[in-house]
Parts: C-alpha cells; sequence; structure tokens
C-alpha cells in the first residue's frame, strides 16, 4: 500500500508568489495534518482536517490556508510568501482525528528566495 | 517556556550502550507521540501512548501521567538508530499536536 505522497518535493518561489503543496493520504486515512519545519527545529502545527473540516489550526497567519477534498487529499495554500516561509512542509495522516497514530509524509522543501 | 522539553538536545553515544530520551510537558494530553527522524526529513512514527509503556523491538517508551514525563529508551545502540528523536504532545481537545524541539543522536560504531 502507499504510504502518505506529497507533491512538490522540492520548489522554490520568490518573496510575494504564491504555493500550494498537495498531500494524499493512506488509503483510508480520513484525518490529515500539516506542519511547518524550519531548519534545525521542530515542527510546528499548522492544520488539521477531518472529514473535509477543519478540526485545528496553529498559530499562523491568514496568508495559510488548507483545504480537504472528498477523496481525503488536501492542498496547504500560502499567499504573499515572505523568506521565513523558507521550509519543509510535512504532511500526516491518520485514521481518526485523534489520538491516532501519525503517518508522515516526505515532506515538500519550500525556499523563498 | 516551552510546552515540551526534550533533554539531552545532543547525544552521541557507542555502539550498544543503553540510551534514554526523555520529554517532559506542560499541559494536559490526550497522547503523546515519539517520532524518528532522519536526515532529508523523512518522518516516522515509533510510538503513540496514553498510559504505561510500549515496546518495539529494541525501542521502549514510558509515560508518567501525574509527572507529566515520557522517556524513550533504546537498548544495544547501533549506527542505524543515529537520528533525532522528537517528542510530541496532542491537547486534551485533540485539535493540536505540539513538538519538542527533539534531541540528535549519534551512535558510533
Amino acid at each position: 500500500d502507499a504510504g502518505v505522497t506529497q507533491s512538490p518535493t522540492h520548489l522554490i518561489k520568490t518573496r510575494g508568489q504564491q504555493v500550494t503543496l498537495r498531500c494524499s493520504p493512506i488509503s483510508g486515512h480520513k484525518s490529515v495534518s500539516w506542519y511547518q519545519q524550519v531548519l534545525g527545529q521542530g515542527p510546528q502545527f499548522i492544520f488539521q482536517y477531518y472529514e473535509k473540516e477543519e478540526r485545528g489550526r496553529g498559530n499562523f497567519p491568514d496568508r495559510f490556508s488548507a483545504r480537504q477534498f472528498p477523496n481525503y487529499s488536501s492542498e496547504l495554500n500560502v499567499n504573499a510568501l515572505l523568506l521565513g516561509d523558507s521550509a519543509l512542509y510535512l504532511c500526516a495522516s491518520s485514521l481518526e482525528w485523534y489520538p491516532g497514530e501519525l503517518f508522515f509524509g516526505e515532506g515538500s522543501r519550500l525556499t523563498v528566495l | 517556556k516551552n510546552e515540551v522539553e526534550q533533554s539531552p538536545q545532543n547525544l552521541t553515544a557507542q555502539e550498544g550502550e543503553f540510551i534514554t530520551i526523555n520529554c517532559s510537558y506542560s499541559v494536559g494530553i490526550s497522547a503523546l507521540h515519539w517520532l524518528q527522524q532522519h536526515p532529508g526529513g523523512g518522518i516516522v512514527s515509533l510510538f503513540m501512548l496514553s498510559s504505561g509503556k510500549k515496546k518495539h523491538g529494541r525501542l521502549i517508551a514510558t509515560i508518567n501521567i501525574q509527572e507529566k514525563h515520557s522517556s524513550l529508551h533504546i537498548t544495544a545502540s547501533h549506527p542505524r538508530d543515529s537520528a533525532v528523536y522528537i517528542c510530541a504532545v496532542r491537547g486534551s481537545s485533540g485539535d493540536k499536536l505540539t513538538f519538542g524541539t527533539g534531541t540528535r543522536l549519534a551512535v558510533r560504531p
């Protein structure tokens, strides 16, 4: 069975641009969560979605948004990119909302120039 | 003070040594996760705990809910155990996962 897949794996953007990151959960998993990991730091929680509804939001500005589709895949959008948005963006899926075991994708590494 | 504190931040061990990584948290939780992250970024879930103790191979995780403390033990450490180990807690309402800053482990042959 395929694990959690994320795309793209690497991307470079310039300040002010917008980016969309995609995540496909493990088949049958209904919850997807997103995390930002800046180099040298632990991950920071951004969003959690369960059954297409937002169930949690971390301390990130409104430039960050996400959604979950009927097939449970998810997109994370970041508008008006700043240099500080450069990070590894991780997606994790779980069977249910909580406290289920998490399965992580390999991440999307975003560089903002 | 961070909600999740790990110690030590860095740890170097010789192959075969017994290793302990500690995690303390200050909030009520519904579950605690131990994660392993190798260079390159991929994260693997090792354990999810809400009480007691779990064992998987050479790895053992314990949690003391009253003391708000968890430990990850590695027996007979091996160079392939070299990675960053991250503790993360899910709040009582289940809406947020808070991570520690990680413990960087290097096991020398």
